[in-house]
């Protein structure tokens, strides 16, 4: 009965290539996230859904873009990897925006050769 | 722009050898502090959310304080299981309400 689930956990891949992550949570919650920790275990918000409407979008190139099927699905898609896209990404979920505690998922680590 | 800084880096205990983590924050506005632990290979686990200062909350062994500056998480007599990397965000309440602004965590261990 896991809460938040991304697939696949671990992404091995060569520069130039184009991957997807894909994430769904179960818990009925209406806002999504993606995060991005590198090296340095440093976590930083990259995208926000709520209801399937985009409500943040950090800094991020635009090689990476993020899709919402329906509530419990958020994906992300990245084009064109670079060796500095190596990190762990998190997929995240909560009820409504404002103070409310975000899930996370385990994360899937991606490694660009 | 939101921050926050967590002390120390690291931090080695002996079971039973309580202590304190710290976080520092500067924020527009808080809408809320969180805590959240994550274990090795594992996404962050919730543990607390603080709102407002003056505001404590307790779980086993661990207790969050919040102050208009700074939260620590006080950790009593510790257990081996408790060592996990701990994390602490803030959520602010310009631009992006939604976001939260993480520190680089404090990793605990303690050692039986």
């Amino acid at each position: 009965d896991t809460a938040v689930s991304q697939t696949p956990k671990y992404l091995v891949t060569q520069m130039g290539n184009d991957k997807s992550i894909k994430c769904e949570q179960n818990l009925g919650h209406d806002t999504m996230y993606w995060y991005k920790q590198d090296s340095k275990k440093f976590l930083k918000i990259m995208f926000s859904y709520n209801n399937k409407e985009l409500i943040i979008n950090e800094t991020v190139p635009n090689r990476f873009s993020p899709k919402s099927p329906d509530k419990a699905h958020l994906n992300l898609h990245i084009n064109s990897l670079e060796l500095g896209d190596s990190a762990v990404y998190f997929c995240a979920s909560s009820q409504g925006w404002g103070n409310q505690p975000q899930h996370f998922g385990d994360g899937t680590r991606l490694s660009i050769l | 722009e939101d921050q926050v800084t967590q002390s120390p880096e690291a931090l080695r205990l002996q079971e039973g050898e309580s202590s304190s983590l710290n976080c520092s924050y500067t924020v527009s506005g808080l809408r809320g502090l969180f805590w959240y632990r994550q274990d090795p290979g594992k996404g962050p686990e919730f543990l607390f959310t603080l709102y407002s200062a003056g505001e404590e909350k307790e779980k086993e062994r661990l207790k969050a304080t919040l102050t208009k500056k700074e939260s620590f998480l006080h950790i009593t007599a510790p257990k081996p299981e408790d060592s996990a990397t701990y994390l602490c965000a803030v959520q602010g309440t310009q631009g992006g309400s939604e976001k939260l602004v993480f520190g680089k965590g404090t990793k605990l261990t303690v050692n039986p």
